[in-house]
């Protein structure tokens, strides 16, 4: 019964380096959401998952940013060449279905990186 | 593109007492989705109250309801008898309901402080 859970809660990098940031949605929910949260900002979406394929990935800040989806269920946000500008939590969501009623996300605690 | 904008950066209730937050979007489509999520100091995003676009019933939960004005593009969130755990960053969300399109569109957020 347990919800969202993302890794690590808090990553601390340097400027250059990669960083992968790991989200585990609840058992059974189709699709699968990231976000970015700035400072004083909202949310600001990255990336969806379907299933295993990301039909949208405009949300993408840059092409250092790649995410990918593995039997369904676990995903991973990787930052390549980290910029102190990345510095940000990241949220994953994920939903029992990605159309309809059954579309409420369910959120993870973050990740919160920083880039020094 | 769709916009989402709160305008209130922080509000502040008395306890028990009753607060408005607001919401404005813009978009030209008909048929969407509207959330309030509300993020404690945890960080955990948890959905408070949602609304269809085609409902013209205002939706309510519990202490919660909403004040949709759909040719306003209004999304207004009442809290009643407001508690010291109501504390939070709250967020209004825009979605489509147009198959395909999927992406989650946030405000920046208010931050809601109950005094006791």
């Amino acid at each position: 019964g347990a919800g969202v859970s993302q890794s690590p809660s808090n990553k601390v990098t340097e400027k250059g380096k990669d960083v992968e940031l790991r989200c585990d949605p609840i058992s059974g929910h189709t699709a699968l959401y990231w976000y970015r949260q700035s400072l004083g900002q909202g949310l600001e979406f990255l990336i969806y998952f379907q299933g295993n394929s990301a039909p949208d990935k405009s949300g993408l800040p840059s092409d250092r940013f790649s995410a990918e989806r593995t039997g369904g269920s676990v995903s991973t946000l990787t930052i390549q060449r980290t910029q102190q500008e990345d510095s940000a939590v990241y949220l994953c969501a994920s939903s029992l279905r990605i159309s309809g009623a059954y579309n409420e996300q369910f959120f993870g605690p973050g990740t919160r990186l920083t880039v020094l | 593109a769709q916009t989402v904008t709160q305008s209130q950066p922080e509000m502040s209730v008395q306890e028990a007492e009753t607060v408005t937050l607001s919401c404005t979007y813009d978009t030209s489509e008909s048929d969407y989705y509207l959330f309030w999520y509300k993020q404690p100091p945890s960080r955990q995003m948890i959905l408070v109250i949602r609304q269809e676009a085609y409902k013209q019933q205002n939706a309510t939960e519990n202490r919660f309801s909403v004040n949709f004005q759909k040719a306003a593009k209004s999304f207004s969130l009442k809290i009643s008898d407001s508690q010291l755990g109501d504390a939070a960053m709250y967020f209004c969300a825009y979605r489509s309901a147009i198959s395909g399109t999927y992406k989650y569109i946030f405000g920046t957020g208010t931050r809601l402080k109950v005094l006791a």
